[in-house]
């Protein structure tokens, strides 16, 4: 168990819906990462938080947002759902810091029908 | 910009023998690399990083990996492979100057024979 908690596992949701994933970090970590593993594109960066503020930002679409709040949990908000869209997504955490250890969630199947 | 290769997509080894998943990598700054495993219906664990300290790492599980800037390698081994090593494994760089997101290989697939 790495200690991040996201929800739900799973999602199945129709095109052009909204959706909401949620991402509770480690204790005490401050830092944030959201990534997406799908079959064509591999596992890729999304978007990093830090302490509430966005700190980098990957290969995330402009229909996907995402937030971190004061008791640092995160979401991940992805709209006008697309078939291309069904895929893992990760939530990772860590203390901050180039030298830290990125801890990983077991991720949200969203599956788009 | 920063990447990783794995050479290889599927890996398969007997029981008992030598693992080894290669990783090459591209970076214009001195590069922190990454390695971890994905078991099915699972998130990614860490097994070993290289943040400029020792070249030769060692992880979990009995892996080891070795930097080799003048071969910009940073591939996997393990000595004897074990039934329960089977899994998927990525190699990832992030930047050592700060950026702290990581860029993933495509991963290896490793499958052990009995």
């Amino acid at each position: 168990d790495s200690g991040v908690t996201q929800t739900p596992k799973h999602l199945i949701t129709a095109t052009g819906q909204r959706v909401t994933l949620r991402c509770s970090p480690r204790s005490g970590d401050l830092s944030v990462y959201w990534y997406q593993q799908s079959l064509d594109q591999g596992l890729q960066f999304l978007i990093q938080y830090y302490n509430g503020e966005e700190r980098a930002k990957g290969n995330i679409l402009e229909r996907f947002s995402a937030q971190q709040f004061p008791d640092l949990h995160s979401e991940l908000n992805l709209s006008s759902l697309e078939l291309g869209d069904s895929a893992l997504y990760f939530c990772a955490s860590s203390e901050g810091g180039k030298r830290s250890e990125a801890f990983f969630g077991q991720g949200t199947r969203l599956t788009v029908v | 910009a920063q990447s990783v290769t794995q050479l290889g997509s599927h890996v398969s080894v007997s029981e008992g023998a030598l693992v080894l998943l290669r990783c090459n990598y591209s970076s214009s700054v001195p590069p922190y690399l990454f390695w971890y495993v994905q078991y099915p219906n699972q998130g990614l664990q860490l097994l070993l990083k290289y943040t400029s300290a020792a070249t030769l790492v060692k992880g979990i599980n009995g892996f080891e990996a070795e930097f080799k800037k003048s071969e910009t390698s940073f591939h996997l081994t393990k000595p004897s492979a074990h039934m329960s090593d089977a899994a998927e494994y990525f190699c990832a760089v992030s930047d050592a100057g700060g950026n702290e997101k990581l860029t993933f290989g495509t991963g290896t697939r490793l499958t052990i024979i009995p």
